[in-house]
């Protein structure tokens, strides 16, 4: 199997243009999740889908991010428009039936907003 | 809000040194507990615990968790320089999202 895989591994853009994430998910997993990571706030989650719907989008920032699933092998992260404070790895992950059971992770997507 | 705190935040030893670390949380009808292993990209499933006192283990790893007092440990035995990372513990209560804390930065030093 793959893995989870994330696209593109790394981001650079400036501020003010619209970033999207991409994420494919382990085949099989049925629940997806977006997460942040930054030195100051760890890892955080931002939103999650069970069977492509969203579940839990309680993390999500602000209106500038946005996520779809519009189907059980693909999902994007979006950004408009991007900030420098937007700046962090934003990780995929997915898994089995909701977060009781264990996260498979991407490698992660490093988004740097000059 | 459910919530999750790892201590020590960061750690570093000798190879050969067993080291203990902890994670404390609070959480609405917890369902279970994972422990990471973060190197230089993403995450790695190290552990999932579910019920207090049963002792998970894989080589050198072990863990275990106290649903009474709240808080689970993960060891390493003979730790090699290999085991430098950031450990990460994460929660699952009722709505079935994993909450992270801010996780222990491990260095083992030759």
């Amino acid at each position: 199997d793959a893995g989870v895989i994330q696209s593109p591994r790394h981001e650079v853009t400036e501020m003010g243009q619209e970033v999207t994430l991409r994420c494919k998910p382990i085949s099989g997993h049925n629940s997806l999740f977006w997460y942040r990571q930054t030195m100051m706030r760890g890892l955080e989650l931002l939103i999650y889908f069970n069977n492509n719907v969203p579940i839990d989008d309680s993390g999500m920032p602000e209106d500038r991010f946005s996520a779809k699933m519009p189907n059980a092998s693909f999902s994007t992260l979006k950004i408009q428009p991007s900030e420098p404070r937007d700046s962090a790895v934003y990780f995929c992950a997915s898994s089995f039936s909701g977060g009781a059971y264990e996260q498979y992770f991407g490698p992660g997507t490093r988004l740097t907003v000059t | 809000e459910d919530k999750v705190v790892q201590s020590p935040l960061s750690l570093v030893v000798h190879e050969g040194d067993t080291v203990t670390l902890n994670c404390s949380y609070e959480v609405t009808n917890f369902r279970s507990l994972l422990w990471y292993k973060q190197e230089k990209k993403a995450p790695t499933f190290l552990f999932m615990l579910t019920s207090s006192g049963i002792e998970k283990k894989s080589g050198r790893l072990s863990s275990i968790l106290d649903k009474k007092e709240l808080f689970s440990i993960l060891n390493i035995t003979a730790t090699q320089t290999g085991d430098s990372a950031i450990y990460l513990c994460a929660v699952v209560g009722g709505a079935q999202k994993l909450v992270f804390g801010q996780g222990t930065r491990l260095t083992i030093n030759p």
